[in-house]
């Protein structure tokens, strides 16, 4: 099984309101990320966990919080959600450095 | 840093046309890149990625070669199909950080029509 499930598939967030997206993965793989993907963008890299260690993009590093309980579970946290939020979020994770990445069909945030 | 540019945001083909899609990329050392394929309401997934011995990867008639001297990785096919209709996207596996950071490029939409 390869699959990345990411939760909620879609989200309808008030400013200032508070915003948490699940994903998980069962292939046991050490790295999981998160990306930002806007209309006409790249996706963008917000953080990633390896193992139980958190690298975040230094732009993106006092918006965004994760935790990563277990191996399969990877969270990501926005406290106060702005306009400028609305995006898709991308769940992936990959075995090992420079391995296939495995996506998650997204979850689409929009605030209002 | 680390970039990768898709030119083309918007391609629409014939079927049975031959497919180009653009990547260039930007990277103090040798990255991986990849080519990855997003179908309308699916997740994206990894389509093809590069050899660290310049042999050319192919997969479902796609190829792509690396050429380090202009730092390109385009993506080929000899025939477009309707089901390669799909959003494109080419990455690099950045070497400065482990290969554990993947940098994408914005995508090319492919559209082929009969």
């Amino acid at each position: 099984d390869t699959t990345v499930k990411q939760n909620p598939r879609y989200k309808l967030a008030r400013v200032g309101k508070p915003v948490n997206l699940i994903c998980s993965q069962t292939m046991n793989h050490d790295t999981m990320y998160w990306y930002q993907k806007k209309p006409n963008q790249a996706p963008k890299l917000l953080l990633f966990y390896y193992d139980k260690i958190l690298n975040r993009e230094a732009d993106t590093f006092e918006k965004f919080q994760s935790s990563r309980p277990n191996n399969s579970f990877c969270s990501l946290y926005i406290g106060s959600a702005g306009l400028e939020y609305s995006a898709m979020y991308l769940c992936a994770s990959s075995a090992g450095s420079g391995n296939t990445l495995y996506f998650g069909e997204g979850s689409r945030l929009i605030v209002v | 840093g680390d970039s990768v540019t898709q030119t083309e945001g918007l391609v629409t083909l014939t079927e049975g046309l031959p497919v180009m899609l653009n990547c260039t990329y930007q990277s103090t050392y040798s990255p991986f890149l990849f080519w990855y394929v997003q179908h309308l309401n699916e997740a994206p997934k990894l389509l093809l990625k590069s050899f660290t011995d310049n042999k050319r990867p192919e997969h479902q008639g796609f190829h792509a070669t690396l050429h380090k001297s202009s730092s390109s990785f385009h993506l080929q096919k000899s025939s477009a199909q309707l089901s390669d209709s799909a959003l494109y996207y080419c990455a690099l596996s950045d070497p400065d950080t482990g290969y554990q950071n993947f940098y994408f490029g914005k995508g090319t939409s492919l559209t082929v029509i009969p």
